[in-house]
């Protein structure tokens, strides 16, 4: 069984940047596409960003282009998010997910999820 | 890209069955079948309980099932259950590669 594990909680002040991990524990995320979704306080989830088993392709959300970048350490099986020139309303829990896959190809859906790293941004 | 729109709640009995809609656009919800449908409690990670409109993964209690008409998408929930209460979010992949959006998101309470 796959558990997605993510980095700790982050607190930055504005302007700064950020950069969380996940990771599977027991397993490996290779092999797996992995998206990022966050959810700012009382918001709904938003989805940030993808990234293919390769690391070669990547796409992002359009009000985050510029400032997102996903990326993956294939030796180990590793995932990042980083985020830069912070603001208030980046404030979110942050999460990773893997799609899932059945024989018949993707399923563009996330099927296993991390358990969340919160990033504060304050001054 | 904007927001798929959902209702702000749905409400039911125990027993009974609610719908919830996902409304969004050819470009998204009508022109594909990637709709996805996840429960959402807060503090917790999302759970996926739909995929590909109406495919439902392993464990997920065959209460639940999904479909879809035109630009709106629906999630059904027969036989409610007091476990059944949370936040519900649609989401529409538009090709490979391509962004993904997530519903405004469905408060459902079992009352």
């Amino acid at each position: 069984q796959v558990l997605v594990v993510q980095s700790g909680a982050e607190v930055k002040e504005p302007g700064a940047s950020v950069k969380i991990s996940c990771k599977a524990s027991g397993n490996t995320l290779s092999g797996q596409w992995i998206h990022w979704v966050r959810q700012a306080p009382g918001q709904g989830l938003e989805w940030v960003g993808l990234i293919n088993p390769s690391g070669d392709i990547t796409n992002y959300a359009q009000r985050l282009q510029g400032r997102v970048t996903v990326t993956r350490d294939t030796s180990t099986g590793t995932v990042y998010m980083g985020l830069s020139s912070l603001r208030s309303e980046d404030t979110a829990v942050y999460f990773c997910a893997t799609e899932g896959r059945v024989a018949l190809g993707p399923t563009k859906s996330f099927d296993k999820w991390g358990q969340g790293t919160l990033v504060a941004v304050s001054s | 890209q904007s927001a798929l729109t959902q209702p702000r709640s749905v409400s039911g009995s125990p027993g009974q069955s609610v719908t919830i809609s996902c409304t969004g656009s050819s470009s998204d919800v009508g022109g594909y079948d990637f709709v996805s449908w996840y429960q959402h409690h807060p503090g917790k990670a999302p759970k996926l309980m739909i995929y590909a409109v109406s495919k439902r993964p392993s464990g997920v209690p065959d209460r639940f099932s999904g479909s879809k008409s035109g630009n709106t998408a629906s999630l059904t929930i027969s036989g409610l259950q007091a476990e059944d209460e949370g936040d519900y979010y649609c989401c529409s992949s538009v090709g490979t590669y391509a962004p993904y959006v997530f519903g405004t998101g469905t408060k459902v309470t079992v009352v």
